[in-house]
């Protein structure tokens, strides 16, 4: 079981440019999400999911897309990178109420 | 709104020297009480789930606690390995969102 993975760990991108940061987990979780976590602000919600073709907005939601075509994987986009959008980017899935496991993290600049 | 509050930011503890971290909270419905550490440059770990109030949990040093308003995360007698920050999030009712803090910084001395 490898729980939650992320690629990459660390990004560069210039103001404008477009990525996509990969998730995916292997443990036949239904609900997965994508967080930001930004100094003194904790972890903040982007977009979730609660099934394949199934996604809501989280708290954060501007400028980042998300899809979900299977159950193992869920991909954010950045559609125009923003200096405002360096941070820290987690991955987690859990099933219904349960325990929420989160991924190793991308590190993500914005010059 | 649901709010989150984590204190102090930041504790820095001799070896051996017992504190506590506290998390106060309001939620329009409470599912659970989730307490995380998070090493440097690492996603955030479980620690404990607590449900309802009067609950406790404890996991070697480590023992959280839960009231209607408030958590606590007890450490006893800390080692330097203990050195983590210390995440507090609540479960909504509802959706099952998780609403985070922004954690308490434990640092241990030898």
């Amino acid at each position: 079981n490898a729980g939650v993975t992320q690629t990459p760990k660390f990004q560069v991108l210039k103001t404008g440019q477009s990525m996509t940061l990969q998730c995916a987990q292997d443990m036949n979780h239904e609900y997965m999400s994508w967080y930001r976590q930004d100094p003194g602000m904790g972890l903040r919600l982007i977009h979730y999911s609660v099934g394949a073709g199934i996604t809501d907005q989280g708290e954060v939601p501007n400028g980042y897309n998300v899809s979900r075509s299977t159950t193992e994987d869920f991909p954010l986009r950045l559609l125009s990178a923003a200096p405002s959008q360096t941070s820290v980017y987690f991955c987690a899935s859990r099933r219904g109420g349960e325990t929420q496991y989160f991924g190793p993290g991308t590190r993500l600049l914005v010059l | 709104e649901d709010q989150v509050t984590q204190s102090p930011e930041a504790l820095r503890l001799q070896e051996g020297e017992s504190s506590s971290l506290n998390c106060s909270y309001t939620v329009s419905g409470l599912r659970g009480l989730f307490w995380y550490r998070q090493d440097p440059g690492k996603g955030p770990e479980f620690l404990f789930t607590l449900y309802s109030a009067g609950e406790e949990k404890e996991k070697e040093r480590l023992k959280a606690t839960l009231t209607k308003k408030e958590s606590f995360l007890h450490i006893t007698a800390p080692k330097p390995e203990d050195s983590a920050t210390y995440l507090c999030a609540v479960q909504h009712l509802n959706d099952y969102k998780l609403s985070f803090g922004a954690g308490t910084t434990v640092t241990v001395r030898a």
